[in-house]
């Protein structure tokens, strides 16, 4: 069955500072996919970044940055230099295929507060 | 803005009762999604729909159920509600079907249950 752990529930840093969300997923398939979304407090989901189960190729996106390893199941989050504006929850999402669709499986979340 | 958008914003109504939440995707998108966020359940996916067709269902309750019309909008409909049914309620919409697609999501439909 899929699941998708966010330990962290509560983060708190000093502008500034970087900051590791981490997320560890369960999935028995070999094709699945795994996003990251911020919901600030307006309360709209946001996407950041998708990754599919063939490409372990870290990226940078300004002050982003993602970890994917498969051999440990975790899928980590970085912002680099964190600002006030970062503050949010955010919610890694594990994707798997169903018969004719694809069905998502939130974390619970981590809340990020960013401290000027 | 993501092109989504969700109807009504808010919703209140007693316990017992009926609703229907609208959802419009992105222009050209064909799957719509649908999600529910609550306090104690976190981010839940309910039910995805592709072109008018159910192709993958969560933990959508018997109560709950959705469809996609010709022109792609989305319905939701709660029947019997219950306290616990009070929520956020998310559409998100993404070009096909793939799962690298890209969900967007609306602002969501907040609904309480009194």
């Amino acid at each position: 069955a899929q699941k998708v752990t966010q330990a962290q529930t509560e983060i708190s840093v000093v502008e500034k500072e970087d900051v590791t969300l981490d997320c560890v997923y369960e999935t028995r398939d070999t094709t699945y996919y795994l996003f990251w979304y911020k919901q600030p407090p307006s309360g709209e989901l946001v996407f950041l970044i998708r990754r599919n189960s063939f490409d372990e190729q870290n990226e940078i996106s300004g002050r982003y940055s993602w970890n994917f390893q498969k051999s440990t199941s975790s899928f980590n989050f970085t912002i680099t230099a964190s600002q006030v504006v970062d503050s949010a929850v955010y919610f890694c999402a594990l994707s798997e295929a169903q018969t004719g669709g694809f069905k998502t499986i939130f974390g619970a979340g981590t809340r990020l507060f960013v401290k000027a | 803005d993501s092109g989504v958008t969700q109807t009504p914003k808010h919703l209140i109504t007693a316990t017992g009762q009926r609703v229907t939440l609208r959802c419009s995707p992105r222009s050209g998108d064909l799957s719509v999604y649908w999600y529910q966020q609550s306090l104690d359940q976190g981010l839940q996916f309910l039910i995805q729909y592709y072109n008018g067709e159910e192709r993958a269902k969560g933990n959508i309750l018997e109560r709950f159920s959705a469809q996609q019309f010709p022109d792609l909008h989305s319905e939701l409909n709660l029947s019997s509600l219950e306290l616990g049914d009070s929520a956020l309620y998310f559409c998100a919409s993404s070009v096909a079907l793939a799962g690298t697609d890209t969900q967007y999501f609306g602002p969501g439909t907040r609904l309480t249950v009194l």
